[in-house]
């Protein structure tokens, strides 16, 4: 079975733009979870989905948004880049039910310049 | 508020040595505990979980983990290091039965010695 897969692996934009991540699930997964994960602050939890629903979200500003698609694909936005939202950005998926296990992708590195 | 706390930021070990990486969690309920190992550039890959029953879990790569209740701990250790498990291990809590929120340490990383 494909594991979590994750486009673009690498991002470079400039403050003030915007960007697009996208993540593909595990076959079969309905829950799909993002992570920001830096230097300074580690990983630290940006918002689940869990079918086409946000089921949970983490203490960061309206500029992350996110959204899941019928078939568990889900994508995460970021408007007006700053410089601090360079990282790593991480997708992991699960069933969604009781007991979960998170199966991360590669990331996403995106650099702000 | 739920936390976890690695208090050994960085590791070094012969290679052949015996290995144990500390995590200690602050949940109320009973938790679900992660440990997954990070490779440079890599995401992250899971070791092995624990949800109940029997305290001492197997993993993959000959790692094992203990789940102490009263000291509210989840050690990671494996007997014999290789060279290739030097990576950074990020111990995680998930936060109930419906939710795929993990809380995460800050990650130790392992140095193997020749």
């Amino acid at each position: 079975k494909a594991g979590v897969t994750q486009t673009p692996r690498y991002l470079i934009k400039t403050r003030g733009q915007q960007v697009t991540l996208s993540c593909s699930p595990i076959s079969g997964h309905r829950s799909v979870s993002w992570y920001q994960q830096t230097p300074g602050q580690g990983l630290q939890f940006l918002f689940e989905y869990f079918s086409e629903t946000q089921r949970n979200k983490g203490n960061f500003p309206g500029r992350f948004s996110g959204r899941q698609f019928s078939n568990s694909r889900s994508e995460m936005n970021v408007s007006t880049l700053e410089l601090g939202d360079s990282a790593l950005y991480l997708c992991a998926s699960s069933l969604g039910q009781v007991a979960n296990t998170q199966y991360f992708g590669p990331g996403t590195r995106l650099t702000v310049l | 508020a739920q936390s976890v706390t690695q208090p050994d930021i960085h590791i070094t070990v012969s290679e052949g040595a015996s290995l144990e990486l500390r995590c200690n969690y602050s949940y109320g309920a009973t938790p679900y505990l992660f440990w997954y190992v990070q490779s440079p550039g890599q995401g992250l890959q899971l070791l092995l979980k624990y949800f109940s029953g029997d305290t001492l879990v197997q993993g993959i790569k000959g790692f094992e983990a203990e789940f102490k209740r009263s000291q509210s701990s989840f050690n990671l250790r494996k007997p014999s290091v290789h060279w290739s498990d030097a990576a950074e291990y990020f111990c995680a809590v998930g936060l109930g039965s419906n939710t795929g929120k993990l809380i995460f340490g800050q990650g130790t990383t392992l140095q193997v010695k020749p």
